[in-house]
């Protein structure tokens, strides 16, 4: 399994944008990259996926440069209530070990 | 549709008793996974079920925890001889079949804490 390096904590200010780089050097050609989002006392919850390129959904962008060895989640316009853990995964469907690393806590200042 | 649940929500118990957590996933979910997480610290990876096998239990920190799933459905996980390092809060997950990697979708928890 590809193994996951990101910051452990980040601090921005509301109203900024907030890009959470994530190293995967050892990435198979299968694996996908998949962020979760934590609040405290709750479970992780999925916020994008991503092959290749650029994907964007109502919460995020995911930026992929074309080796893939790492990716960038973008949150625009940060609000306190985004303030949580962000987990970065690499893996394809066929992995039965699926590696939650430490996360980056992110903390938004108002 | 109801999401992935989890029972008891706290448990309480004194070292050395056994405990039992329920995860309940998600319907038609086929995989299930645990996980536990410790105060301020990410989470780690226990077992999971494909239907009602677990292919890697590596993830069990030691042979005083065991985990099964019964009809492809509900899973109990079972601590024996509970330790004071078992606290943490027991994270279960349940994943649907599809052609890549899928998105696990995770309940509330159980917080367990060993006096």
């Amino acid at each position: 399994l590809a193994k996951t390096t990101q910051p452990i904590s980040m601090d921005s200010y509301e109203g900024q944008e907030v890009n959470i780089t994530c190293s995967h050097n050892n990435i198979a050609t299968n694996d996908y990259i998949t962020w979760y989002q934590q609040f405290p006392s709750q479970g992780p919850r999925f916020i994008i996926q991503g092959y290749k390129t650029k994907v964007t959904n109502e919460v995020a962008s995911l930026f992929i440069p074309a080796d893939r060895k790492s990716s960038t989640l973008s949150l625009p316009r940060v609000s306190l209530s985004d303030t949580a853990v962000y987990y970065c995964l690499v893996g394809d469907k066929e992995d039965d070990k699926i590696i939650f690393g430490k996360g980056t806590r992110l903390h938004i200042l108002p | 549709g109801a999401g992935v649940s989890q029972s008891p929500s706290n448990k309480v118990t004194e070292k050395g008793k056994d405990v039992e957590l329920r995860c309940d996933p998600i319907s038609g979910h086929t995989a299930l996974y645990w996980y536990r997480q410790s105060l301020g610290q990410g989470l780690e990876f226990l077992i999971y079920f494909q239907g009602n096998s677990a292919p890697d239990k590596s993830g069990l920190p030691s042979d005083r925890f065991s985990a099964e799933r019964t009809g492809g459905s509900v899973s109990t996980l079972t601590i024996q001889r509970t330790q004071q390092e078992d606290s943490a809060v027991y994270l279960c997950a349940s994943s649907a079949p599809g052609p890549a990697y899928n998105e696990q979708f995770f309940g509330p928890g159980t917080r367990l804490t060993v006096l």
